[in-house]
């Protein structure tokens, strides 16, 4: 596998629920992504992490709240979630974002569907 | 707007044959470019890297090519299998962010 492991793989969830996706990586990267991927559509970055730290927020609606603990860990909390969220949600990581060409490796995703 | 556009959703190709996947761009100017595999119900796996001063580059079965006045690259299999059946996506890369094209959907019939 790709050393970045995600939980749960599949999520269905009311629009009241509160939940969290988990992502871990043991690869030693101190970058980490979400993406968003809808059907038939590119992946959509999210929430980008280095060192801890978060550099990216593309945009995102607030009902999406990452935290990153440490540089092996990242969370996607969500709640009051819209039908229209239903999507994989994919965590990423690579050795360093501002690397010229830091591949990245995917953990297998979460299947959300909002109900 | 920038704009990723892979030539199509849906390839078929006999085995054996060479496959070619296209990925244009508009109004981007990337550092480089990647291409990754997509197996239905899993992450994006990455396969090849190119820079934009590169032209050409090779793994195996796989060769990529990059012409920056285009703005297209090219990804082909060559003696393609089943076993590649799958959703190819690029990706290009600047600065700290990599954007992702929909995809190519292909399939190598026996």
């Amino acid at each position: 596998e790709t050393g970045v492991t995600q939980t749960p793989r599949h999520l269905v969830m009311g629009m009241t629920n509160k939940k969290s996706l988990k992502c871990e990586q043991h690869l030693g990267h101190n970058a980490m992504y979400w993406y968003k991927q809808s059907a038939k559509k590119p992946l959509e970055l999210m929430f980008v992490y280095n060192f801890k730290e978060q550099t990216e927020n593309n945009s995102v609606p607030s009902r999406f709240s990452p935290e990153c603990p440490n540089s092996s860990h990242l969370f996607l909390h969500l709640h009051t979630l819209q039908p229209e969220d239903s999507a994989l949600y994919l965590c990423a990581s690579s050795q360093d974002p501002l690397a010229e060409s830091s591949e990245q490796f995917f953990g297998p995703g979460t299947r959300l569907t909002v109900l | 707007s920038q704009k990723i556009e892979q030539n199509s959703e849906a390839l078929n190709i006999q085995e054996g044959k060479t496959a070619t996947l296209t990925c244009n761009y508009t109004n981007y100017s990337p550092a480089y470019l990647q291409w990754y595999r997509q197996d239905p119900g899993r992450g994006p796996v990455f396969l090849l890297l190119i820079r934009e001063n590169e032209k050409e580059k090779r793994k195996e079965r796989l060769k990529v090519t990059f012409d920056t006045t285009l703005k297209q690259s090219l990804f082909h299999i060559t003696a393609s299998q089943p076993a590649d059946s799958a959703t190819y996506l690029c990706a290009l890369g600047s600065a700290r962010q990599l954007t992702f094209g929909s995809g190519t959907q292909l399939t190598v019939l026996p």
